[in-house]
């Protein structure tokens, strides 16, 4: 069965120091990999996807994330956070072969910025 | 660009009542789904339809139904409401041939309270 782990529920960073977002996949087929964000009392929003293209992949907002199959992990960073980051990060797995377009949710990691 | 749009945004029910959501899908895309995400929860599957027809079922309450009509938009039916169902819920759509790469567009959500 697919799952993500998120590995963090919690994560603080300082406004313009790096932010690393960590996510491990489980899944028994080759799976597209997201990282959605929620701002408060806002819908999901997509940041970034993997879909068996680069291993490097570049999102919105300056958020990159890099595919490691050997660690099996799909890590979100970024180089400098701002005021605006400040929101839930949700790393998502989808295995079409095996579950058509369904998403699923890692447990969600909050991240603040403080000033 | 049209989005997802999910009606209404905010709802106010007492327990036994029941509640319908509406969801319209991005013009043209032919799959829907429900997610349910509970206070400080990741969102969960519920329910999903291409074409009209259910096409996966996730851990949707028997209390709970759903459909998708002609014009591809969808409705999420909640009866006998219990406290436990206060959540927002999330409606996505994609187009069944480039959901191969798993990607769902969401709607801003419905938030329910069950009083």
């Amino acid at each position: 069965a697919q799952s993500v782990t998120q590995l963090d529920s919690h994560v603080s960073v300082s406004e313009g120091t790096p932010v690393l977002l960590r996510c491990n996949y489980s899944s028994s087929y080759s799976p597209s990999l997201f990282w959605y964000v929620q701002h408060p009392n806002k819908g999901l929003q997509l940041l970034l996807k993997y879909t068996s293209a680069a291993t490097l992949v570049k999102g919105i907002n300056g958020f990159e994330a890099e595919f490691k199959k050997s660690e099996t992990s799909f890590h979100l960073t970024k180089p400098s956070a701002h005021m605006s980051d400040a929101a839930e990060y949700f790393c998502v797995v989808s295995d079409y072969y095996n579950q058509g377009g369904k998403l699923i949710f890692g447990q969600g990691t909050e991240l603040s910025v403080k000033p | 660009a049209a989005g997802v749009i999910q009606s209404p945004r905010h709802l106010i029910k007492e327990k036994r009542e029941t509640a319908t959501l509406k969801c319209y899908p991005i013009p043209r895309h032919d799959t829907v789904y429900w997610y349910q995400q509970g206070p400080g929860q990741d969102p969960q599957f519920l329910i999903s339809f291409y074409e009209k027809m259910q096409s996966d079922k996730g851990s949707i309450p028997d209390r709970f139904s759903a459909q998708q009509f002609s014009d591809y938009h969808s409705e999420l039916n909640m009866s006998s409401l219990e406290l436990g169902d206060s959540a927002l819920y999330f409606c996505a759509s994609s187009l069944e041939g480039t959901s191969l790469s798993g990607e769902l567009f969401f709607g801003e959500g419905s938030r329910l309270t069950v009083l």
